[in-house]
């Protein structure tokens, strides 16, 4: 079955400093894959969708890489801030027509002052 | 900008009660994605409309059920509730017409079943 991996432990970083997640998944060829912030008791929000036919998507200080290869993704925050400290969810959408999508199990950042 | 609403935001229930949630989607969303949220896991897809019929279904128990109106907005309907169906439940909306899918989610509502 379709399966995503996040690393399940905290990632505490200093600020200004990069932060890397990783997100990988198995048994699945998605078309795109979508990264989401979540803080605690609210709902997920969009932050970047990659196409199979993209490496690397930029948004301000958010970049995401697709290696279709490796089945993997990561999504890097530059300059990070204490204010980025969230939960960060990778997502692909299920095989299908329906839309629904698949989430990993979240990594939390941790930015420190 | 008009963002996906969820009603109400916190419920507190008893075993064996019934609970209905609802949701209305972004103006001009045809579709609707229903989560489940237990405290620390990750959402899990639970049902989906698109122009009111249900586009799929996911790991959603008989107890529960679902419907989109015409007006777009969505209801889930719990019975014999149970403390396991403690949980977030998000409501997402997307427009399926575009080519890609993002989805937006709206602030859930927070189910305690005692």
């Amino acid at each position: 079955s379709q399966k995503i991996e996040q690393n399940s432990e905290a990632l505490n970083i200093q600020e200004g400093k990069t932060a890397t997640l990783t997100c990988n998944y198995t048994n699945y060829s998605p078309a795109y894959l979508q990264w989401y912030r979540q803080d605690p008791g609210r709902g997920p929000v969009f932050l970047l969708l990659i196409r199979e036919n993209e490496k690397e998507k930029r948004k301000e200080r958010l970049k995401v890489t697709f290696d279709t290869t490796l089945k993997q993704s990561l999504f890097h925050i530059t300059a990070s801030q204490p204010a980025d400290s969230a939960t960060y969810l990778c997502a692909l959408r299920s095989s299908g027509n329906t839309g629904k999508l698949i989430f990993g199990q979240g990594t939390t950042l941790q930015v420190k002052p | 900008a008009a963002g996906v609403i969820q009603s109400p935001r916190h419920l507190i229930k008893e075993k064996r009660e019934t609970a209905t949630l609802k949701c209305y989607p972004i103006p001009r969303h045809d579709t609707v994605y229903w989560y489940q949220q237990g405290p620390g896991q990750d959402p899990q897809f639970l049902i989906s409309f698109y122009e009111k019929m249900q586009s799929d279904k996911g790991s959603i128990p008989d107890r529960f059920s679902a419907q989109q109106f015409s007006d777009y907005h969505s209801e889930l309907n719990m019975s014999s509730l149970e403390l396991g169906d403690s949980a977030l439940y998000f409501c997402a909306s997307s427009r399926d017409s575009l080519s890609y899918n993002e989805q937006f989610f709206g602030p859930g509502t927070r189910l305690t079943v005692l």
